[in-house]
């Protein structure tokens, strides 16, 4: 299957700053990748889709400047959370799309699991 | 909206044994239906991904079936081991988003 990576990991930053998490889709081409998070034994919630060239959709009760989406390129997208607070503590994931051959699937990161103090 | 169910929610079983898990979803034009593992604090594994138009996938002791119409898919884990106490996610990825279920948390006892 593809490969999709995530940047970093972990993190652990305090209350007020921003962070930014790398996906990169290793093997192939997205034109789609999509950005979940996950908290605690719960299940993972789509936060937003990212497009490559044109802003991210988000869903309904996102907030889209605290949570910004690149998409620079096709192979890349970036989150950045800005002005972490500790309710952002949780586990991001994100996917890449691939299309073709009359398939439609994702293939997921390993996640970040971010820590807010 | 697509609703996805996992049931059941936990489950405990002896080692050895043979378990299903399941997974039903409330909106059938899906494109395909992907089962993962997922340890404490640790990302996903993806164990077995069925596109819509097959019916099963099988790897080593794990296997999956979908039956798209009824929307429902199931995981069957033979000759469980302690190892494979996870959580065990379904997502259904249908016009470009996946939604995933709950999860099942399976404690298997040595």
């Amino acid at each position: 299957g593809a490969v999709v990576s995530q940047h970093p990991s972990w993190v652990i930053c305090k209350s007020g700053t921003s962070v930014k998490i790398e996906c990169r889709s290793l093997d192939f081409q997205a034109t789609t990748m999509f950005w979940y998070r996950q908290f605690p034994k719960q299940s993972l919630m789509l936060m937003a889709t990212s497009n490559e060239g044109s802003k991210a959709t988000y869903e309904q009760g996102v907030e889209k400047d605290k949570f910004l989406i690149n998409h620079a390129s096709l192979t890349l997208s970036t989150l950045t959370v800005t002005s972490a607070h500790p309710e952002d503590s949780s586990f991001y994931i994100c996917s890449a799309r691939r299309t073709g051959g009359g398939t439609d699937t994702q293939y997921f990161g390993p996640g970040t699991r971010l820590t807010v103090l | 909206k697509q609703e996805v169910t996992q049931i059941p929610a936990a489950l405990s079983v002896p080692e050895g044994e043979n378990l299903v898990l399941n997974c039903s979803f409330t909106d059938s034009a899906i494109y395909n239906l992907q089962w993962f593992r997922q340890d404490p604090g640790k990302g996903l594994t993806s164990l077995l991904l069925i596109q819509s138009s097959q019916r099963e996938q099988t790897s080593g002791r794990l296997n999956a079936s979908l039956d798209k119409s009824s929307g429902r898919s199931t995981l069957y884990i033979a000759a469980s081991q302690p190892g494979d106490s996870a959580t065990y996610l379904c997502a259904v990825t249908g016009a470009g988003k996946s939604t995933f279920g709950d999860g099942t948390t399976l404690t298997v006892k040595p």
